[in-house]
């Protein structure tokens, strides 16, 4: 069964360093997101992308925050220069153009010291 | 108002039992609806979308009453492999997914 796919799983930085996430996306969806979950907290909506444009944002992703799709697989979530408050699980997700069920990659847990 | 609350639980419960939790969603144009599980520390995975005429799948039936903007789940015959968090989740539009903050169900033998 296709999966989305996340790297690293896990990641330390420390604060005010760039941070790059990556997802592969499911090969033939064409909506991708990126969400994430503070520990203890409820999965927050940062980003979708479709057709090699951000579609929606939320209030959570301001200029620290990019999305690129930078080849026909890769979906990446850059952090320009982290904070403590970053720290949190980075979960991607893809849809395919008829479906409504959105695919969630096993995510990125992200440390900043 | 939150977007969509739940009831956090937890909800202990023996092997067999039947369980069921709400949620309640606040903007009246929601498009779909759905239950996730959430396994501790993994990403969520979707159980069931949610009809307006109620649906099942298997020991799990959802309901959605759009006049009240209430959405329900009942977990039939508990096993001890439904221990986990269940989400419930509302689409607003094509672009993203709201969630609640989840209901912990643990099953015991």
């Amino acid at each position: 069964e296709p999966e989305v796919t996340q790297t690293p799983s896990h990641q330390v930085t420390q604060m005010g360093q760039e941070v790059i996430l990556r997802c592969v996306p499911i090969s033939n969806h064409l909506y991708f997101y990126w969400y994430r979950q503070i520990l203890g907290q409820k999965v927050e909506f940062l980003v979708s992308f479709y057709n090699n444009e951000i579609s929606e944002k939320s209030e959570i992703f301001d200029d620290q925050f990019s999305v690129e799709r930078p080849d026909g697989s890769n979906f990446t979530l850059k952090i320009r220069s982290t904070k403590l408050e970053d720290s949190a699980m980075y979960f991607c997700a893809s849809r395919g153009v008829l479906e409504e069920t959105q695919y969630f990659g096993p995510g990125t847990r992200l440390l900043v010291l | 108002r939150k977007e969509v609350e739940q009831d956090p639980g937890p909800f202990n419960v023996p092997e067999g039992a039947t369980v069921a939790f709400n949620c309640t969603y606040s903007n009246s144009a929601s498009q779909s609806f759905f239950w996730y599980r959430q396994d501790c520390r993994k990403e969520p995975k979707l159980l069931m979308s949610v009809y307006s005429s109620g649906n099942e799948d298997g020991r799990f039936t959802a309901q959605l009453n759009r006049a009240s903007q209430y959405i329900s789940l009942l977990i039939r015959d508990s096993k001890l492999s439904d221990s986990a968090t269940y989400l419930c989740v509302v689409k607003y539009n094509d672009y993203k997914l709201s969630f609640g903050a989840g209901t912990t169900v643990t099953v015991r033998a």
